[in-house]
């Protein structure tokens, strides 16, 4: 089993929508958490910091849930310029390593 | 904002051949990542550094080497390529509290 993993997708939604992501991670230990998101043929760049009593910062709400070990982000009133792969990541080693998961694909369709 | 560059964007180089990476950072972050990003795979970590002339290895270090003499630059090394190593190879720093910025990334074609 991978230690980080999404569903690739894609998912294709229209503009306007709502979507949510998931994520699952398999080591218990894993200490913090976070969501990157990566334009294609860019480098991924942090989108934000998840924590364990949930956190939004504008559209975008995050939330973590250890007893289940799984990670969501949901995305509201999606825009096309939101169209990006979606990389859910987990920190182990006392955060020196981060570990990515394999994205999840995003096209907001006009 | 850090600013991480990469020595190149596209790399072809034949099986066999010695291949250097470069990785430069423009903060005093300690430290730095090598990865590689393969479809389906995502990006798997291949050796990272603390701080200069120490490393540790990642999950995927074999037929890999680095190299870090200075701070800011973190060079990986492909000690004999092959084609399996075709891949796109993307460097970090890492700042505070746990923020990985990114270089631009080297796709790297080995023939």
């Amino acid at each position: 089993r991978k230690e980080v993993e999404q569903d690739p997708g894609p998912f294709n939604v229209p503009e306007g929508a709502t979507v949510a992501f998931n994520c699952t991670y398999s080591n218990s230990a894993s200490q913090s958490f976070f969501w990157y998101r990566q334009d294609c043929r860019k480098e991924p760049k942090l989108l934000m910091s998840v924590y364990s009593s949930g956190n939004e910062d504008g559209r975008f709400t995050a939330q973590l849930n250890r007893a289940s070990q799984y990670i969501s982000l949901l995305i509201r009133d999606s825009k096309l310029s939101d169209s990006a792969t979606y990389l859910c990541v987990v920190t182990r080693n006392y955060g020196q390593n981060f570990v990515f998961g394999p994205g999840t694909r995003l096209s907001v369709l006009p | 904002d850090v600013k991480v560059t990469q020595s190149s964007r596209y790399l072809v180089k034949r099986t066999g051949e010695k291949v250097f990476l470069e990785c430069v950072q423009d903060m005093d972050h300690e430290n730095m990542f090598w990865y590689r990003q393969d479809p389906g795979l995502g990006l798997r970590l291949i050796y990272f550094s603390y701080d200069v002339k120490m490393k540790e290895k990642g999950d995927i270090p074999e037929g890999y080497s680095v190299s870090r003499e200075k701070k800011e630059r973190f060079s990986l090394i492909l000690e004999s390529a092959s084609t399996n190593q075709t891949s796109m190879y993307l460097c970090a720093a890492q700042g505070e509290p746990y923020e990985q910025y990114f270089g631009p990334g080297t796709r790297l074609t080995v023939t």
